[in-house]
């Protein structure tokens, strides 16, 4: 099976702009999710199909794709965007991969 | 609204099976799937497998022969039975539930169940 690879951590300070990469072989030909994940609490769908955002998760949140490395970005980040972040997509053998995370720290 | 609401903590010996259940309220187990995800302590998010709305089921490669996911309509509830526990398998496990409508895409997750493998 496929996987991805996330960086451990990435920290920015509050209102720069946060990238996270998610790169994997499959990445070209399976949609890309991403979830938010603060401590104790269940995983947020913060972006589907690489780049669309669900209602309610705030314009800041943006996903964009290429090649084989897919891309959440945080404009303006901000103290309560601190969380773990995954990256997820189907590999291809029709099971699904997580990436093994990113842990966002806001200085 | 949707709510999934799944059983309570299970502390289990090596060699045991956990059952976890998942009832969906406002969620339609006809129409659409359920996905099951464990987090080991201080770890990652790690796919199980996924029951669709037919009954059919795919399992992580790592897990197959000893998880097997059920639905029973009657009760909107799923279950995910774990066999032949070992330490390794502590973790909390979620369940999760999504699909797409004329109005977008929705995504839905249990509050966590911690299953401790402990001799």
């Amino acid at each position: 099976s496929s996987e991805l690879t996330q960086p451990s951590s990435v920290s920015v300070s509050p209102g720069q702009t946060a990238r996270i990469p998610c790169s994997g072989d499959a990445l070209p030909k399976q949609y890309a999710y991403w979830y938010q994940q603060r401590p104790g609490q269940a995983p947020i769908l913060v972006i589907y199909k690489d780049t669309e955002r669900p209602s309610g998760i705030p314009e800041r949140f943006s996903g964009s794709s290429s090649g084989t490395t897919v891309t959440l970005t945080i404009r303006g980040v901000q103290a309560e965007d601190e969380a773990d972040y995954y990256c997820q997509s189907a590999d291809t053998s029709s099971t699904w991969v997580f990436g093994g995370g990113t842990k966002l720290t806001v200085l | 609204q949707v709510q999934l609401v799944q059983s309570g903590a299970e502390v289990k010996k090596p060699g045991a099976s956990v059952k976890v259940s998942c009832k969906a309220s406002g969620y339609s187990l006809t129409n659409y799937g359920i996905t099951w995800v464990r987090q080991a302590p201080g770890q990652g998010l790690e796919w199980m497998g996924w029951i669709a709305n037919n009954g059919n089921t795919n399992y992580a490669q790592k897990l197959q022969g000893r998880v097997t996911m059920t639905t029973d309509i009657s009760t909107s509830t799923v279950y995910m039975e774990l066999r032949s526990l070992r330490s390794d398998d502590t973790a909390v496990y979620y369940c999760s539930g999504s699909f797409f409508d004329s109005t977008g895409y929705y995504d839905y997750w249990g509050q966590g169940t911690l299953v401790t493998v402990s001799s």
